[in-house]
């Protein structure tokens, strides 16, 4: 059982938008504005899509973002590509124990 | 451009010890900014934080890996090296070896991934 909680799917066909939920509790996500989120395709690793809750790095469009509201984080994905169909999974920081949880990943599919 | 490069054994027998090691390419394990982690992925299923290592040698393990984990750095080979006893076939994954910023929490490159079996 992951420590951060997201649905295992969401989806949307071209040019919609997408969200994705992340929920953790005050020890990790709720605490720190330490979320990451990460793109992963098949057979390849994940990728950096955003960190500290809403910045993005350099490369990512701007169709994705991110916010956080208590102890659930959110990433959006506006105007959805096909390129786009991907598991998603978000990360949080839990303090120098813990130190990083992972949630259990979603699964987006472009419709 | 910053590279990490995953290498060890591709299987493992139950009840011995699982040995990686990243090679960094690129850029300095030794920097201040940065520490070193390993991450792994079951077969069809999420990711879990295993641990990292600073390059002075300070730890932080995944309290439900800690007492099978063992990580270090070699700062003279650019190279950080994992080490998981006792594995049992839950331990199969691809393990992924990735560089984390320090002030911004973010794993910010990944290495490919490598795949471990355990099995007799």
């Amino acid at each position: 059982q992951s420590a951060l909680t997201q649905p295992p799917s969401a989806s949307g066909s071209p040019g919609q938008s997408v969200t994705i939920s992340c929920t953790g509790t005050s020890s990790d996500v709720g605490g720190y504005d330490f979320v990451s989120w990460y793109q992963q395709h098949p057979g390849k690793a994940p990728k950096l899509m955003i960190y500290e809750v809403t910045k993005r790095p350099s490369g990512v469009p701007d169709r994705f973002s991110g916010s956080k509201s208590g102890n659930t984080a959110s990433l959006t994905v506006s105007g959805l590509q096909a390129e786009d169909e991907a598991d998603y999974y978000c990360s949080s920081y839990a303090g120098s124990n813990n130190f990083v949880v992972f949630g259990g990943g979603t699964k987006v599919t472009v419709l | 451009q910053l590279q990490l490069q995953e290498s060890g054994p591709g299987l493992v027998k139950p009840s011995e010890t699982l040995s990686l090691t990243c090679t960094v390419s690129g850029g300095s394990i030794s920097s201040s900014s940065y520490c070193w982690g390993w991450i792994r992925q079951p077969p069809g299923k999420g990711l879990e934080w295993i641990g990292s290592i600073y390059y002075s040698g300070s730890t932080y393990y995944n309290p439900s890996l800690k007492s099978r984990v063992t990580t270090s750095v070699d700062t003279s080979k650019n190279q950080f090296s994992l080490k998981l006893s006792s594995v049992t076939a839950a331990d199969t994954a691809v393990y992924f070896c990735a560089r984390l910023g320090m002030s911004t929490k973010k794993l910010d490159c990944w290495g490919q991934g490598t795949l471990v079996t355990v099995s007799s």
